[in-house]
């Protein structure tokens, strides 16, 4: 079966550094895409990883080893607004969206 | 600027009564998709048009219709509502020409509340 893992819910505190990391098994990938979702809102595009390695835009990095199955959302010099759910999905060889269940993170001042 | 509408946000219906949901796009995108997204849960695909094209989720029950009338434009009917059928609602698009463009643009979503 197809499965996104990724933690329920990390804590952190205002200007620090986190690591939302992701674990998935698809059929056939077709690259990972992280989103942001805030409360009683709709996801957002963060980033979208194919190839093995790190993208960096701004604050945020995404990195990707294809071989692991493994991924992770690095947010830096954290603010309280980055607050929200983080979604990892992948792209299976039909080039369905399989979706985490996301990580609630909260910014502790 | 270009983007995904939905409308209501907002949507309250009884038990039983016809509902439907609306989504518009000026991205020009190929591909509308709709998901039904519970609290703490990941967005549930129910289905998605390729252009005209449409393409239903196994798993969807058949209470659950769409309607894609143009490019701009896609519907979701609830035939039925149920108390389960509570929800955000999230209609998506993309351009659907391969990996790299084929990231998915949500609309602000719609709540649905069953009485």
């Amino acid at each position: 079966g197809q499965n996104i893992d990724q933690p329920t819910e990390m804590t952190a505190t205002e200007g620090a550094i986190v690591q939302i990391n992701c674990t998935y098994q698809t059929s056939g990938f077709n690259g990972l895409f992280w989103y942001q979702q805030h409360a009683g809102e709709a996801p957002t595009f963060l980033s979208y990883n194919v190839l093995d390695g790190l993208e960096e835009k701004g604050r945020f990095s995404s990195f990707l080893s294809r071989s692991k199955g493994y991924s992770y959302l690095l947010l830096k010099e954290l603010q309280m607004k980055d607050s929200a759910s983080y979604l990892c999905a992948c792209l299976d060889s039909n080039y369905q969206l399989i979706w985490g269940a996301g990580t609630k993170l909260i910014i502790k001042p | 600027d270009a983007m995904v509408i939905q409308n209501p946000r907002y949507q309250v219906t009884q038990f039983g009564k016809p509902v439907t949901l609306s989504c518009s796009q000026t991205l020009n995108h190929n591909v509308m998709y709709w998901y039904q997204q519970k609290s703490s849960q990941a967005p549930k695909l129910l289905f998605h048009y390729y252009d005209k094209d449409f393409n239903n989720e196994a798993d969807t029950p058949d209470n659950f219709q769409s309607r894609r009338p143009n490019t701009s434009f896609c519907f979701l009917d609830i035939r039925s509502p149920g108390l389960g059928d509570a929800a955000m609602y999230l209609c998506a698009t993309s351009r659907g020409q391969g990996a790299v463009t084929d990231t998915q643009y949500f609309g602000p979503g719609t709540r649905l509340t069953v009485l």
